[in-house]
């Protein structure tokens, strides 16, 4: 399978506890995205890499939120202290950019869903 | 004022009719993209556009940059068709991040 991976995909935690999410995106591409999606709403804007690099961060992702990708390939999304609020569908997508020859398609994959009771 | 809107937000349909799904934005885009989403979740890049139509299919997706509106339509519609539809902004003058509208829930009946 060559398209974009998510581990686990489903999570039930208890308040207050640390959870990790991982995203393994289609192998070549240097661009990867990480959106949350809470029910009935359309998918928000969490953070994005290219390569290794964390570009962008949007104010949603509090600091109780971290997300690496160490060797630009793999990422990995962290909640420390869940709250209620984290509950949702964590997808990640990814693409490949070539600068002026851009090829910005973004392939999603199928979300990690986090219950936090 | 959400920079994306979509209509109408649910839509039923029967089996063969043509569907029309709105997306109107208020701010300055490079491309527009429509996303089909099943549930459970799984989301799929339906098209991607910045200026004229496109085409896939029983899919035709639309997109007028003046009027900062698009369109899909899906002729001869099937049950399989049942999804979430969401439209996606890439802004001109901003990254790559994509802002979604919330989605046209369509069910399509036997």
């Amino acid at each position: 399978d060559t398209g974009v991976s998510q581990n686990p995909r489903h999570k039930i935690t208890k308040r207050g506890q640390n959870v990790t999410f991982r995203c393994d995106p289609i192998s070549e591409h240097n661009r990867l995205y990480w959106y949350r999606q809470t029910l009935g709403q359309g998918p928000e804007f969490l953070t994005y890499f290219q390569n290794e690099a964390q570009l962008e961060k949007s104010r949603l992702l509090s600091d109780r939120f971290s997300a690496e990708r160490p060797k630009g390939s793999f990422s990995t999304l962290e909640i420390q202290r869940t709250e209620q609020g984290d509950s949702a569908m964590y997808l990640c997508a990814s693409s490949l950019e070539l600068g002026w020859l851009s090829l910005d398609e973004q392939y999603f994959g199928p979300g990690t869903r986090l219950t936090v009771t | 004022k959400n920079e994306v809107e979509q209509s109408p937000q649910n839509l039923t349909a029967q089996e063969g009719e043509f569907i029309t799904i709105n997306c109107s934005y208020s701010v300055g885009i490079s491309a527009l993209h429509w996303l089909q989403q099943h549930p459970g979740g799984g989301i799929v890049s339906l098209f991607m556009l910045s200026s004229g139509k496109k085409k896939h299919g029983r899919l035709i997706a639309t997109i007028n940059i003046q009027e900062k509106h698009s369109s899909l339509h899906i002729t001869a519609s099937h049950p399989r068709d049942s999804a979430v539809y969401i439209c996606a902004l890439r802004q001109s003058y901003n990254t790559d991040k994509l802002i979604f509208g919330t989605g046209t829930r369509l069910q399509v009946f036997p």
